[in-house]
C-alpha cells in the first residue's frame, strides 16, 4: 500500500486566494483526519470523517475553512479566502478504528 | 489549555545514555498512543497503549500508561543518533459513540548527539 498521499507537498499563495488540499486515504479505512501543526498550536485536529461522512468539525477555524469526503478514496480541504495565519502544515490520516492513524506527509502552505 | 503536557519540551542528550520523555492530563483517555515525527515528514506510529499500568516494548524504548489512564512515559534506553525526532503523546478521549479524534501534545524534540 501507498499509504495516505496529500497533494501538493508545498503551496504558496496570496492572500485571498482559494487554496485546496487533498488527501487519498489508505484503503479500507473508515476514518479520516484533517489535522494542522504550527509551532505554537502543535497539531490540531480540524475535522473527521467516519464512512465520508463528517462526524466532528468542530476545530474548523470558522467558515473560510471547508472539507469534503464525496467518496472513501477522496478528500479535500479547502481555504477561500486564505490569509497569512493560516500558514501551516496541513496534515492527512486515516485509520481503520481510533487505535492507529497512519499520517501522509502533509501540505506545508505558506500565504504571502 | 493543552490538554496533553508533555516534557521536557527540548532534550539533547549524547549517544548512549538514558532517558525518559513525560506525557501528562488531567483527563482520562481510552487509549494513549506515542508517535515520533521526522523534518518534512508526518508522524508515524510507535505503539498504543490501552491498559492502565500497561508497559510495552520497543526494542529500547519503553512505554508505560499510568494506572488511571491520565499520563504515560517514554523510556529510551542507550539513545542513538537515529532515536532524534518529534516524540508527541496523543490520547483518546471515547465518547462512547464513537472514535474520537486524536488530541495530540506538543511534543518533545529529542536530538541524540553521536
Amino acid at each position: 500500500d501507498a499509504g495516505v498521499i496529500q497533494s501538493p507537498r508545498h503551496e504558496v499563495t496570496e492572500m485571498g486566494q482559494e487554496v485546496t488540499l487533498r488527501c487519498k486515504p489508505i484503503s479500507g479505512h473508515d476514518y479520516l483526519f484533517w489535522y494542522r501543526q504550527t509551532m505554537m498550536r502543535g497539531l490540531e485536529l480540524l475535522i473527521y470523517f467516519n464512512n465520508n461522512v463528517p462526524i466532528d468539525d468542530s476545530g474548523m477555524p470558522e467558515d473560510r475553512f471547508s472539507a469534503k469526503m464525496p467518496n472513501a478514496s477522496f478528500s479535500t480541504l479547502k481555504i477561500q479566502p486564505s490569509e497569512p495565519r493560516d500558514s501551516a502544515v496541513y496534515f492527512c490520516a486515516s485509520s481503520p478504528d481510533h487505535y492507529g492513524y497512519t499520517f501522509g506527509s502533509g501540505t506545508r502552505l505558506t500565504v504571502v | 489549555t493543552q490538554l496533553l503536557e508533555q516534557s521536557p519540551q527540548f532534550l539533547s542528550i549524547q549517544e548512549g545514555e538514558n532517558l525518559t520523555v513525560y506525557c501528562n492530563s488531567s483527563s482520562v483517555f481510552s487509549s494513549l498512543q506515542w508517535y515520533r515525527q521526522e523534518p518534512g515528514e508526518g508522524p508515524v506510529l510507535l505503539v498504543t497503549v490501552v491498559t492502565g499500568g500497561e508497559v510495552k516494548k520497543l526494542k529500547r524504548l519503553t512505554f508505560q500508561f499510568g494506572d488511571a489512564r491520565k499520563d504515560s512515559s517514554l523510556h529510551i534506553t542507550a539513545a542513538q543518533p537515529g532515536d532524534t525526532g518529534l516524540y508527541l503523546c496523543a490520547g483518546a478521549l471515547y465518547s462512547g459513540g464513537g472514535a474520537d479524534g486524536l488530541t495530540f501534545g506538543k511534543g518533545t524534540h529529542l536530538i541524540i548527539q553521536p
